[in-house]
């Protein structure tokens, strides 16, 4: 299946600090979705991006959609503890194909 | 966007029983996904649910091991037949949100099988 490759891997950060990561794929896909899992709990959406060089935000978080169409940034700011989690990028080719996940990043926040 | 119930949450199972986990949707979505995540791991989508047709199902996976219902279009189940420990993963229920929301996820059911 399609391989999209998340990075960093894992984080671990001082509160208050701002994060970056992002997700590479060697394929073209229509549609970035940015999600974090919670430890017992399924994935929740944090923001969708529909366009290439699309940039949005939902609160602290801020995330683009890459020109090439093949890669997608999240940036956090100013840190906080419950932002602790796992990150997932997921891909989609076009309207009512599949997503394709990422490989996760895990962040810790240390206060 | 759309509220999902799955259960149950968590089960422990013994090797060579089956399991069925349920979906429940609080609106009518057309498409249904049924996605594995292993510990530790990625999410892999294992098939794809419409109302009124056969499942569609990825590569490495097989009606038979996962037989997928989906009755009407608020629900939907899969069950994970004749278990061994390496079925040990979180199932997930998923349906596209539409409307700039995206996929929507059920909370998961973790599944260990001893």
């Amino acid at each position: 299946g399609q391989q999209l490759n998340q990075s960093p891997q894992s984080m671990f950060i001082q509160e208050g600090e701002d994060v970056s990561m992002n997700c590479t794929s060697s394929s073209i896909f229509n549609t970035w979705l940015w999600y974090k899992q919670d430890p017992g709990e399924g994935p929740v959406l944090l923001i969708a991006l529909y366009k290439a060089g699309e940039l949005t935000s939902n609160g602290r978080l801020t995330a683009q959609f890459g020109t090439t169409r093949k890669d997608s940034f999240l940036n956090i700011s100013a840190s906080i503890p419950s932002d602790v989690g796992i990150y997932f990028c997921a891909g989609q080719r076009g309207t009512g194909n599949q997503f394709y996940f990422g490989t996760g990043t895990s962040l810790t926040v240390i206060p | 966007s759309a509220v999902i119930s799955q259960k149950p949450s968590r089960d422990i199972c013994q090797r060579g029983t089956s399991l069925t986990i349920q979906c429940q949707v609080d609106s009518q979505v057309t498409m249904m996904f049924w996605y594995r995540q292993q510990p530790g791991q990625s999410l892999t989508l294992i098939a794809t649910a419409n109302q009124g047709s056969e499942a569609t199902y990825e590569s490495g996976f097989v009606i038979d091991k996962f037989p997928i219902s989906r009755p009407n279009l608020t629900f939907s189940t899969l069950t994970v037949s004749n278990m061994s420990p390496e079925d040990s993963s979180i199932y997930l229920c998923s349906v596209d949100g539409r409307a700039n929301y995206g996929y929507t996820f059920g909370s998961g059911t973790r599944l260990t099988v001893v």
